[in-house]
Parts: C-alpha cells; sequence; structure tokens
C-alpha cells in the first residue's frame, strides 16, 4: 500500500480562523514533507521531517506551523493567513530523508483563504 | 543552483501516437530524478523513479531514460490514450540529506480521441 491520505479534501476560512491539515501515512515511511502548489505551478517544499523531528523550513512564514505527533502522522497548523496563502497543500512521505528514496504524495487539501 | 525545464509546455496529440515528454536539469549531481502525473485539481501520482546510476525505467506504457552528463531525461508514452491526459511533472532529488524535490513547470499534455 503506497498511500497518503490528507485531509480535509476542501478548506475555506478567514484571515482570522485557526485551521490544522491533517496527513497520514501507515508504509513505515520516516521522512515527511509538506508542500505549497499555485495555479498551474509546480510544487514548492515548504517544510521536512525526518525521524520526527523538523530538519527543513524553507523560510515558510510562521503562520505556518508543522507538528509531527508521530511517525505516521504530520499535521500543518494553519493562524492569521493571508489570501495569497490559498493553494494546494500536497503532503508526501518517502522511506527514509535524503536524496534516493521515492516520494509518494497525497491527494492534497485545497485552501481558499478569505 | 538547480533549476529544472520541461519542454513542450502543452502536446496535442491523436490517440494512438508515441510521444516523447522532455525535461533537463542545470545540476548533474543528482540523486535521482522522478516523474509524476498531475490530474486537475488533484495531488502527484509517481509515474517513474531513476536513480543516478540507472539509465532507464519501464512501467507498462511508460519508459524514462536519463542523461547525467547531458542533464537530460525523457518520458516516452507508447500508444497513447486519452485516459492520459494529464500534466507530468519530472523532478530531481539533489540533496543527500533533505530529499528535497526540485519540479519542472511541467507538460500538459491531451490526448485526442
Amino acid at each position: 500500500d503506497t498511500e497518503v491520505t490528507q485531509t480535509p479534501k476542501h478548506l475555506v476560512m478567514g484571515m482570522t480562523n485557526k485551521k490544522s491539515l491533517k496527513c497520514e501515512q501507515h508504509m513505515g515511511h520516516r521522512a515527511m514533507y509538506w508542500y505549497k502548489q499555485k495555479a498551474k505551478k509546480p510544487p514548492e517544499l515548504m517544510f521536512v521531517y525526518s525521524y520526527e523531528k523538523l530538519s527543513i523550513n524553507e523560510s515558510v512564514p510562521s503562520r505556518f506551523s508543522p507538528e509531527c505527533p508521530n511517525s505516521s502522522l504530520l499535521n500543518l497548523h494553519l493562524h492569521a493567513l493571508q489570501p495569497e496563502d490559498s493553494a494546494l497543500y500536497l503532503c508526501a512521505s518517502s522511506q527514509g530523508p535524503g536524496g534516493p528514496w521515492e516520494q509518494y504524495f497525497g491527494p492534497g487539501t485545497r485552501l481558499t483563504v478569505t | 543552483k538547480q533549476e529544472v525545464t520541461q519542454i513542450p509546455a502543452a502536446l496535442s496529440v491523436p490517440e494512438g501516437e508515441n510521444l516523447v515528454l522532455n525535461c533537463s536539469f542545470t545540476d548533474s549531481a543528482i540523486y535521482n530524478l522522478q516523474w509524476f502525473r498531475q490530474d486537475p485539481g488533484k495531488g502527484l501520482t509517481s509515474l517513474l523513479l531513476i536513480q543516478s546510476s540507472q539509465r532507464e525505467q519501464t512501467s507498462g506504457r511508460l519508459n524514462a531514460s536519463l542523461d547525467k552528463s547531458s542533464g537530460r531525461s525523457t518520458l516516452y508514452i507508447a500508444a497513447s490514450q486519452p485516459g492520459d491526459s494529464a500534466t507530468y511533472l519530472c523532478a530531481v532529488s539533489s540533496s543527500s540529506n533533505t530529499g528535497k524535490l526540485i519540479f519542472g513547470q511541467g507538460t500538459t499534455l491531451q490526448v485526442k480521441p
């Protein structure tokens, strides 16, 4: 099973709201990723978690706060977002951190900030 | 800084045609290259992974090649079908310890019945 699940599928939130995106994988992968994809653009890396520790933060604003409660779960907490943060948020996982491993992506959460 | 380019940006072909999608990268020091498929509004589906030591990978009607020295990869789709219509993205992994993928802009393929 090479499945990564994400909830919710769609989210609409106001600029003062607090919400969370959830990602789960049961492949025993030890690296998990958050990517952001704007319309008609390729995905861009936001965060990398390796063995449940944050290893990469691609200079993402603090209104995005990742959390890795255990090796299977990855959350993205959202607060005081801006309309330009509207995008498809993709979660991915790989067997290990680093170069050689194949990444598997979830279906994404479509976020709209009003 | 690694840059990935995909040509063409869009492609329209009749059903049954064989086609080639191109991907080029500027830094040959890569660990692997992945080809993905993305349907509108959906996530990415991994099609093929080529490790840096490999020259090609095949899955069904898909064949991907890698020439590290020239910084090029191609995705060959045989006997195209309308269901192949999607955006195809290539991505390279250049980092030894982060797994960060650098994506091309994608090629949007339309296969007409």
